[in-house]
């Protein structure tokens, strides 16, 4: 069980086009999902805070108009990447938490999105 | 702000071998300390987690043990096998907010 998909796994894009991905929790509701952000040989960071219904919240730095969230149901998140450019190239990771007192507020990760911007 | 430091991989050792990878953190109040693994092609897996000082977490022959007065929280295994081949990464936070994450240690394990 706790288990999180992302899609796509891998997308290319060119300079200028925004590029949407999901992240699905398949056998949980989570009321709050996490994306992060992954560069090569550096740890995760994390870039914002998705809660079901309400307006994410940005880590220090994250441009929102740039990484737009939205978790629409309990079950979805999708980071959308508009206007991309070869900069924001990388690997985008998300998180769902398994809420309740016996869980220590756990989270579950997806594999990753791996997108190059051409 | 809390920042979590491991140590540089990758590191490479003979199966059988014992196993400590470092983790040291800095962190205000008192936070939950995790390791995760990922493997390759996969997502990253909770491997162990503690919540309290003194706690120690345990998995699949994987201890740490959170150490409050010297800020770590090491990853031990008595003997590797070559299916341990991972990258690691140490983690503290839970509660509402999002992981602080070290940059992962990459272990190699051969026979």
């Amino acid at each position: 069980g706790a288990v999180v998909s992302q899609h796509p796994s891998w997308v290319i894009c060119k300079s200028g086009t925004s590029v949407k991905i999901e992240c699905r929790s398949l056998d949980f509701q989570a009321t709050t999902m996490f994306w992060y952000r992954q560069f090569p040989k550096q740890s995760l960071m994390l870039m914002a805070t998705s809660n079901e219904g309400s307006k994410a919240t940005y880590e220090q730095g994250v441009e929102k108009d740039k990484f737009l969230i939205n978790h629409a149901s309990l079950t979805l998140s999708t980071l959308t990447v508009t206007s991309a450019h070869p900069e924001d190239s990388s690997f985008y990771i998300c998180s769902a938490r398994l809420s309740g007192p016996q869980s220590y507020n756990e989270q579950f990760f997806g594999p990753g999105t791996r997108l190059t911007v051409l | 702000g809390d920042s979590v430091t491991q140590m540089e991989g990758p590191v490479t050792l003979s199966e059988e071998a014992f196993l400590t990878i470092n983790c040291t953190y800095t962190a205000t109040g008192y936070p939950s300390l995790f390791w995760y693994v990922q493997y390759p092609g996969e997502g990253l897996q909770l491997l162990l987690k503690a919540t309290k000082a003194d706690d120690k977490g345990s998995n699949k022959g994987f201890e740490a043990t959170y150490r409050k007065e010297t800020t770590s929280f090491h990853l031990e295994k008595g003997s590797v096998q070559v299916s341990d081949s991972a990258v690691y990464f140490c983690a503290l936070g839970g509660g509402a907010d999002g992981l602080t994450f070290g940059k992962g240690t990459h272990l190699i394990i051969q026979p």
